[in-house]
Protein backbone atom coordinates (compact mmCIF):
# COMPACT_ATOMS: atom_id res chain seq x y z
CA UNK A 1 0.00 0.00 0.00
CA UNK A 2 1.35 3.54 -0.47
CA UNK A 3 1.18 5.66 2.60
CA UNK A 4 0.46 9.54 2.31
CA UNK A 5 2.11 11.80 4.94
CA UNK A 6 1.26 15.27 5.06
CA UNK A 7 3.39 17.74 7.27
CA UNK A 8 2.55 19.73 9.21
CA UNK A 9 -0.56 18.60 11.21
CA UNK A 10 -1.74 21.85 12.24
CA UNK A 11 -1.00 25.37 11.19
CA UNK A 12 -1.56 28.77 12.59
CA UNK A 13 -1.58 31.55 9.88
CA UNK A 14 -2.98 34.80 9.45
CA UNK A 15 -4.96 36.49 6.71
CA UNK A 16 -2.67 37.62 3.83
CA UNK A 17 -0.15 35.31 5.16
CA UNK A 18 1.74 32.42 2.58
CA UNK A 19 1.12 28.82 3.95
CA UNK A 20 2.49 26.03 2.07
CA UNK A 21 1.49 22.08 3.13
CA UNK A 22 3.76 19.36 2.30
CA UNK A 23 2.88 15.40 1.54
CA UNK A 24 4.74 13.09 0.90
CA UNK A 25 4.02 9.59 -0.97
CA UNK A 26 6.10 6.38 0.44
CA UNK A 27 6.80 5.55 -3.12
CA UNK A 28 6.75 7.23 -6.61
CA UNK A 29 3.38 8.45 -7.78
CA UNK A 30 4.50 10.33 -10.31
CA UNK A 31 2.01 13.55 -10.40
CA UNK A 32 -1.23 11.25 -9.08
CA UNK A 33 -1.57 13.54 -6.47
CA UNK A 34 -5.12 15.35 -5.59
CA UNK A 35 -5.64 18.54 -3.03
CA UNK A 36 -8.98 18.89 -1.35
CA UNK A 37 -10.23 20.93 1.34
CA UNK A 38 -12.64 20.43 3.69
CA UNK A 39 -14.89 22.72 6.22
CA UNK A 40 -16.34 21.34 9.58
CA UNK A 41 -19.82 18.92 8.73
CA UNK A 42 -18.75 19.27 5.49
CA UNK A 43 -17.78 17.11 2.51
CA UNK A 44 -14.22 17.63 0.85
CA UNK A 45 -13.81 19.91 -2.42
CA UNK A 46 -11.37 19.27 -4.84
CA UNK A 47 -8.99 22.20 -5.44
CA UNK A 48 -5.66 20.83 -7.28
CA UNK A 49 -5.80 17.66 -9.27
CA UNK A 50 -2.30 16.05 -11.03
CA UNK A 51 -0.54 17.42 -8.47
CA UNK A 52 -0.70 21.14 -10.14
CA UNK A 53 -4.12 21.47 -12.45
CA UNK A 54 -6.33 24.03 -10.69
CA UNK A 55 -10.02 23.09 -10.34
CA UNK A 56 -12.19 25.62 -12.73
CA UNK A 57 -13.66 27.95 -10.15
CA UNK A 58 -11.13 27.25 -7.31
CA UNK A 59 -8.90 30.93 -6.89
CA UNK A 60 -5.82 31.57 -8.44
CA UNK A 61 -3.96 31.94 -4.60
CA UNK A 62 -4.19 27.97 -4.62
CA UNK A 63 -1.38 26.25 -6.52
CA UNK A 64 0.31 22.76 -6.09
CA UNK A 65 3.32 21.19 -7.60
CA UNK A 66 5.47 18.39 -7.07
CA UNK A 67 6.13 14.93 -8.64
CA UNK A 68 7.48 11.37 -8.21
CA UNK A 69 7.28 11.39 -3.85
CA UNK A 70 7.02 14.99 -2.41
CA UNK A 71 3.98 17.79 -3.52
CA UNK A 72 3.34 20.82 -2.07
CA UNK A 73 -0.47 23.10 -1.60
CA UNK A 74 0.26 26.77 -1.55
CA UNK A 75 -1.82 29.23 -0.46
CA UNK A 76 -0.77 32.96 -1.19
CA UNK A 77 -2.23 35.42 0.31
CA UNK A 78 -4.71 33.56 2.56
CA UNK A 79 -8.63 34.65 3.33
CA UNK A 80 -10.95 34.46 6.32
CA UNK A 81 -12.66 31.23 4.04
CA UNK A 82 -9.50 29.31 3.70
CA UNK A 83 -9.18 28.68 7.20
CA UNK A 84 -9.97 24.48 7.26
CA UNK A 85 -8.74 21.53 6.62
CA UNK A 86 -7.00 20.42 3.73
CA UNK A 87 -6.15 16.81 2.64
CA UNK A 88 -3.98 15.21 -0.33
CA UNK A 89 -4.73 12.04 -1.24
CA UNK A 90 -3.06 9.50 -3.94
CA UNK A 91 -4.90 7.84 -7.24
CA UNK A 92 -1.29 5.66 -8.49
CA UNK A 93 -2.74 2.69 -6.77
CA UNK A 94 -5.78 2.16 -5.47
CA UNK A 95 -6.75 5.03 -3.53
CA UNK A 96 -5.35 6.55 -0.16
CA UNK A 97 -5.55 10.36 2.12
CA UNK A 98 -2.77 12.00 3.90
CA UNK A 99 -3.84 12.44 7.50
CA UNK A 100 -4.93 16.22 6.88
CA UNK A 101 -3.64 19.73 7.88
CA UNK A 102 -5.73 21.73 10.05
CA UNK A 103 -5.06 25.64 9.48
CA UNK A 104 -5.84 28.13 11.87
CA UNK A 105 -6.19 31.71 12.27
CA UNK A 106 -3.33 32.72 14.28
CA UNK B 1 -26.68 18.79 -11.58
CA UNK B 2 -25.56 15.79 -11.01
CA UNK B 3 -26.10 15.40 -6.84
CA UNK B 4 -25.52 12.88 -4.78
CA UNK B 5 -27.59 11.20 -1.98
CA UNK B 6 -26.07 9.02 0.95
CA UNK B 7 -29.41 6.77 2.97
CA UNK B 8 -29.10 4.11 5.30
CA UNK B 9 -29.63 3.03 8.88
CA UNK B 10 -27.97 5.57 11.07
CA UNK B 11 -27.35 3.70 13.92
CA UNK B 12 -26.19 -0.84 13.61
CA UNK B 13 -25.36 -3.32 16.72
CA UNK B 14 -22.00 -4.65 16.59
CA UNK B 15 -21.35 -7.73 14.84
CA UNK B 16 -24.19 -6.93 11.97
CA UNK B 17 -23.34 -5.55 8.43
CA UNK B 18 -23.87 -1.63 7.68
CA UNK B 19 -25.83 -0.93 4.44
CA UNK B 20 -26.06 2.06 2.41
CA UNK B 21 -26.64 3.84 -0.63
CA UNK B 22 -26.34 6.50 -2.81
CA UNK B 23 -28.53 7.71 -5.76
CA UNK B 24 -27.54 9.58 -8.52
CA UNK B 25 -29.66 11.88 -9.62
CA UNK B 26 -29.46 14.42 -12.28
CA UNK B 27 -27.25 12.49 -14.32
CA UNK B 28 -26.64 8.53 -15.14
CA UNK B 29 -24.50 6.19 -13.40
CA UNK B 30 -23.39 4.49 -16.21
CA UNK B 31 -19.75 5.94 -16.31
CA UNK B 32 -17.27 6.94 -13.97
CA UNK B 33 -15.60 5.34 -10.74
CA UNK B 34 -18.26 4.84 -7.82
CA UNK B 35 -16.52 5.40 -4.20
CA UNK B 36 -17.45 5.14 -0.65
CA UNK B 37 -14.68 7.68 1.83
CA UNK B 38 -15.42 7.18 5.55
CA UNK B 39 -14.51 9.77 8.21
CA UNK B 40 -14.57 8.45 11.81
CA UNK B 41 -15.98 11.89 14.05
CA UNK B 42 -12.69 14.03 14.53
CA UNK B 43 -10.52 12.06 12.25
CA UNK B 44 -9.10 12.25 8.47
CA UNK B 45 -10.78 10.54 5.39
CA UNK B 46 -10.24 6.70 4.74
CA UNK B 47 -10.84 5.51 1.25
CA UNK B 48 -13.39 2.49 1.18
CA UNK B 49 -13.78 1.11 -2.51
CA UNK B 50 -15.02 1.88 -5.15
CA UNK B 51 -17.89 0.40 -7.82
CA UNK B 52 -17.29 0.61 -12.04
CA UNK B 53 -20.73 0.89 -13.48
CA UNK B 54 -19.39 -2.23 -15.31
CA UNK B 55 -19.59 -3.66 -11.96
CA UNK B 56 -15.66 -4.06 -11.30
CA UNK B 57 -14.48 -2.86 -7.96
CA UNK B 58 -11.51 -2.20 -6.06
CA UNK B 59 -11.35 -1.92 -2.00
CA UNK B 60 -9.07 -0.54 0.42
CA UNK B 61 -6.68 -3.63 1.55
CA UNK B 62 -7.52 -3.26 5.02
CA UNK B 63 -11.30 -3.39 4.91
CA UNK B 64 -11.09 -5.60 2.08
CA UNK B 65 -12.38 -9.32 3.44
CA UNK B 66 -15.63 -7.02 4.97
CA UNK B 67 -16.54 -4.99 2.08
CA UNK B 68 -18.64 -5.29 -1.16
CA UNK B 69 -19.62 -2.31 -3.22
CA UNK B 70 -22.43 -3.48 -5.85
CA UNK B 71 -23.97 -1.23 -8.49
CA UNK B 72 -27.52 -1.00 -9.54
CA UNK B 73 -27.65 0.90 -13.21
CA UNK B 74 -31.47 0.42 -13.20
CA UNK B 75 -32.22 2.41 -10.11
CA UNK B 76 -29.47 4.81 -10.58
CA UNK B 77 -27.63 4.05 -7.39
CA UNK B 78 -24.69 1.78 -5.69
CA UNK B 79 -24.63 0.44 -2.63
CA UNK B 80 -22.21 -0.42 0.14
CA UNK B 81 -22.36 -3.66 2.77
CA UNK B 82 -19.92 -3.48 5.84
CA UNK B 83 -19.71 -6.44 7.86
CA UNK B 84 -19.04 -7.92 11.31
CA UNK B 85 -19.14 -3.65 12.36
CA UNK B 86 -17.65 -2.65 15.55
CA UNK B 87 -17.37 0.49 17.02
CA UNK B 88 -14.16 1.72 15.38
CA UNK B 89 -16.55 1.77 12.26
CA UNK B 90 -18.47 4.58 13.78
CA UNK B 91 -18.18 7.36 10.81
CA UNK B 92 -19.62 9.77 8.61
CA UNK B 93 -19.40 8.14 5.12
CA UNK B 94 -19.46 9.76 1.70
CA UNK B 95 -20.32 8.48 -1.45
CA UNK B 96 -18.15 10.31 -3.93
CA UNK B 97 -17.95 10.16 -7.84
CA UNK B 98 -14.38 9.72 -9.70
CA UNK B 99 -13.44 11.13 -12.76
CA UNK B 100 -10.71 11.44 -15.27
CA UNK B 101 -8.79 14.42 -16.94
CA UNK B 102 -5.50 15.37 -18.41
CA UNK B 103 -2.91 17.35 -15.75
CA UNK B 104 -0.95 19.93 -16.93
CA UNK B 105 1.76 18.12 -15.81
CA UNK B 106 0.85 15.27 -17.71
CA UNK B 107 -1.33 12.24 -18.37
CA UNK B 108 -4.82 11.13 -17.05
CA UNK B 109 -5.01 11.44 -14.07
CA UNK B 110 -8.35 10.49 -11.42
CA UNK B 111 -9.88 12.49 -8.54
CA UNK B 112 -13.06 12.75 -6.76
CA UNK B 113 -14.84 16.05 -8.20
CA UNK B 114 -18.61 14.92 -6.91
CA UNK B 115 -19.40 13.86 -2.67
CA UNK B 116 -22.58 13.63 -1.51
CA UNK B 117 -23.40 15.04 1.82
CA UNK B 118 -22.47 12.37 4.23
CA UNK B 119 -24.63 10.08 6.42
CA UNK B 120 -23.14 9.45 10.04
CA UNK B 121 -23.63 5.61 11.10
CA UNK B 122 -23.29 4.59 14.76
CA UNK B 123 -22.05 1.32 15.52
CA UNK B 124 -23.80 0.54 19.42
CA UNK B 125 -26.02 -2.02 21.18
Amino acid sequence: DIQMTQSPSSLSASVGDRVTITCRASQSITNYLNWYQQKPGKAPKLLIYGASSLRSGVPSRFSGSGSGTDFTLTITSLQPEDFATYYCQQSYRTRAFGQGTKLEIK
Amino acid sequence: QVQLQESGPGLVKPSETLSLTCTVSGGSISSYYWNWIRQPPGKGLEWIGYVYYSGTTKYNPSLQSRVTISVDTSRNQFSLKLSSVTAADTAVYYCAREVEARAVAGGLVEYFDLWGRGALVTVSS
